[in-house]
């Protein structure tokens, strides 16, 4: 079983739809969560970042994390095509090496 | 958020050359520095440690002579790939963390490389 688990998708939605992504981890260590998008032949760009469990808003971004079911996830609301990419969780259990999901592939369609 | 650049973006090389990627943190300073690859459609998957004024630290199943990880500085880390073969084909990724202030867990990615060996 992987460390940290992530549907790759791909996903595709209409345009203005609200977007949900999730992953799942078994190490309950992990204390700090993030949300990375990458575009095509570029590198992760930082979306959210939770510590320890609760939500938070940024924009039509939503990070929510429940540590005790090991689960994580990111919504996106009023999707735009501009959000078509691929969507990265990662998880640590501080300073130390991230683990990443596979990746989610979304596209959003006009 | 911390700015981190790399250079080149992409490189294409002949099998048996070397292949110099550098990494450099913009705005702060870096003691420590990741060297991650990618395939196409995967995940990163880590390669290196770079630690500023030491060896850097290796997973497991990546070759250290082949891949040779210098950290001369606090800003800069550089990855060379000797050798090349078309096989080392692949995104490479250098991220950093920015250590001041809270939340230092986030690490922060260059823009990547593509490299190409023929």
């Amino acid at each position: 079983q992987k460390e940290v688990e992530q549907d790759p998708g791909p996903l595709s939605v209409p345009e203005g739809a609200i977007v949900s992504l999730n992953c799942t981890y078994s190490n309950s260590a992990f204390q700090y969560f993030m949300w990375y998008r990458q575009y095509s032949r570029k590198g992760p760009e930082l979306l959210m970042y939770t510590y320890s469990s609760g939500n938070k808003e940024d924009g039509r971004f939503t990070a929510q994390v429940d540590k005790s079911s090991k689960y994580i996830s990111l919504f996106i609301r009023d999707s735009q095509p501009s959000d078509s990419a691929t969507y990265l969780c990662a998880m640590s259990e501080g300073a130390q090496k991230l683990v990443f999901g596979q990746g989610t592939r979304l596209t959003i369609n006009p | 958020g911390a700015v981190v650049s790399q250079h080149p973006s992409w490189v294409i090389c002949k099998s048996g050359t070397s292949v110099k990627i550098e990494c450099r943190s913009l705005d702060f300073q870096a003691t420590t520095m990741f060297w991650y690859r990618q395939f196409p459609k995967q995940s990163l998957m880590l390669m290196a440690t770079s630690n500023e004024g030491s060896k850097a630290t290796y997973e497991q199943g990546v070759e250290k002579d082949k891949f040779l990880i210098n950290h001369a500085s606090l800003t800069l880390s550089t990855l060379t790939v000797t050798s090349a073969h078309p096989e080392d084909s692949s995104f490479y990724i250098c991220s950093a963390r920015d250590l001041t202030g809270a939340g230092n867990e986030k690490l922060f990615f260059g823009s990547g490389t593509q490299l190409s060996v023929l």
